[in-house]
Parts: C-alpha cells; structure tokens; sequence
C-alpha cells in the first residue's frame, strides 16, 4: 500500500523558514514525480511545486518561487520543501503526493500556520 | 497561468439525484484535466484523469467527459458517501492549476 506521511509543520513568525518532509512507502520511491499542494484554511487547492523522479527538474508556483526549494532523497525515500521568507499568506495545508500531475494518493497533510 | 473555473459553486441535490459538474480552461488544455474529491477533514483523492479515465477503485458512478476548453464531471446517482467538494486540475502546462472547487451538499 503506498503511504506518504508529511511532517514538520508548525507555527513560525513571519520571516521565518520552515523545512517539511514526506516519508514515502510502498512504490519504488525513485521512478516518480513528486508534488506539493497546499490548501489555505477554508480555501481550494494551490499547487506549490513538483519534482522529476531523478530530482534534476523542479517547477513552482509564481508565488513560492525564489522562497521555497524543493527536493528529495531517493536513497531515503523522502520528499522535502524548504520554506524560507514565510508570511502571513503561506498559512495553509501543505499535501505530498505522488506524480507530477495526476496526483495520487495524497499524504493527510502537515499544518503550517504564519503568524506573529 | 491557465484559469480553470469550476460551477456551480455549490450543488444541492438529494442521494440518487444525478449531479453534473463543470470546469472551464482559460486556454484549451486538450485532454489534460483531472478531477479529486474531497471529503472534510481529508485529503483529496483522484477520481478521473485526462478528463474521462477513473481512477485505479473508483466506481463506475463517476465519469467524465470533455476536451479543449470545457470539461463535466457526473456522478450519476449521488452515493451518501459524495457529498464532498470536487476539484479539478490541469497538466498541460507549468503551472499547474486547480479550480476554485465545486461543493456537493446535501438538499
């Protein structure tokens, strides 16, 4: 069964960086896209960015690119987003989930919430 | 960016009522358009990928249709279990983008 399972998130002041992480099981971890998906409280779904499966391409959102830096570690079958200059906006459900486009599943999520 | 914009916003309907939904590209996506349910609380889960294949245990209640610009989910006899907000999702191009979601409540 795959399982994506995102953790690190968690309150930060404005300005501040914030690194999450997605355990991945139960696919060859290696031979896929990879995506993150936010969702900002009571608000529809944000696409934020997407890896290729080597890691040598990545694409972001007009609104992260320059702050956030995704990545991962095949030999560890991990998924992170770096999160630098967080404000008030980055508030919202940060989601994993496997491929680069029809995305499926996706991990229960991880809260980050901006705020002084 | 392609504007993808889903109506209505909210449907009412009753279990076993049929519910058809939209999705409108800014530009044409051609077959490049997905649909996720999502359920309180949960993360959202595909249905249908380039606009008419379900997804790996999706039931055959779901289908959908479309290409270009203009896209339909139906769901053909609303399950207790679909009361939900939907979602739909293009890949043809960078970046991706979701409509603003389609809510099925219960009338």
């Amino acid at each position: 069964e795959v399982q994506l399972l995102e953790s690190g998130g968690g309150l930060v002041q404005p300005g501040g960086s914030l690194r999450l992480s997605c355990a991945a099981s139960g696919f060859t971890f290696s031979t896929y896209a990879m995506t993150w998906v936010r969702q900002a409280p009571g608000k529809g779904l944000e696409w934020v960015s997407t890896i290729s499966n080597s890691g040598g391409s990545a694409y972001y959102a007009d609104s992260v690119k320059g702050r956030f830096t995704i990545s991962r570690d095949n030999s560890k079958n991990t998924l992170y987003l770096q999160m630098f200059s967080l404000t008030a906006e980055d508030t919202a459900e940060y989601y994993c989930a496997k491929g680069g486009y029809n995305l499926d599943p996706w991990g229960q999520g991880t809260l980050v919430t901006v705020s002084s | 960016e392609i504007v993808l914009t889903q109506s209505p916003a909210t449907l009412s309907l009753s279990p076993g009522e049929r519910a058809t939904l939209s999705c409108r590209a800014s530009q044409s996506v051609s077959s490049y358009l997905a649909w996720y349910q999502q359920k309180p609380g949960q993360a959202p889960r595909l249905l249908i990928y380039d606009a008419s294949n379900r997804a790996t245990g999706i039931p055959a209640r779901f289908s959908g249709s479309g290409s270009g610009t203009d896209f339909t989910l139906t769901i053909s006899s609303l399950e207790p279990e679909d009361f939900a907000v939907y979602h739909c999702q293009q890949r043809s191009n960078w970046p991706r983008t979701f409509g603003q979601g389609t809510k099925v409540e219960i009338k």
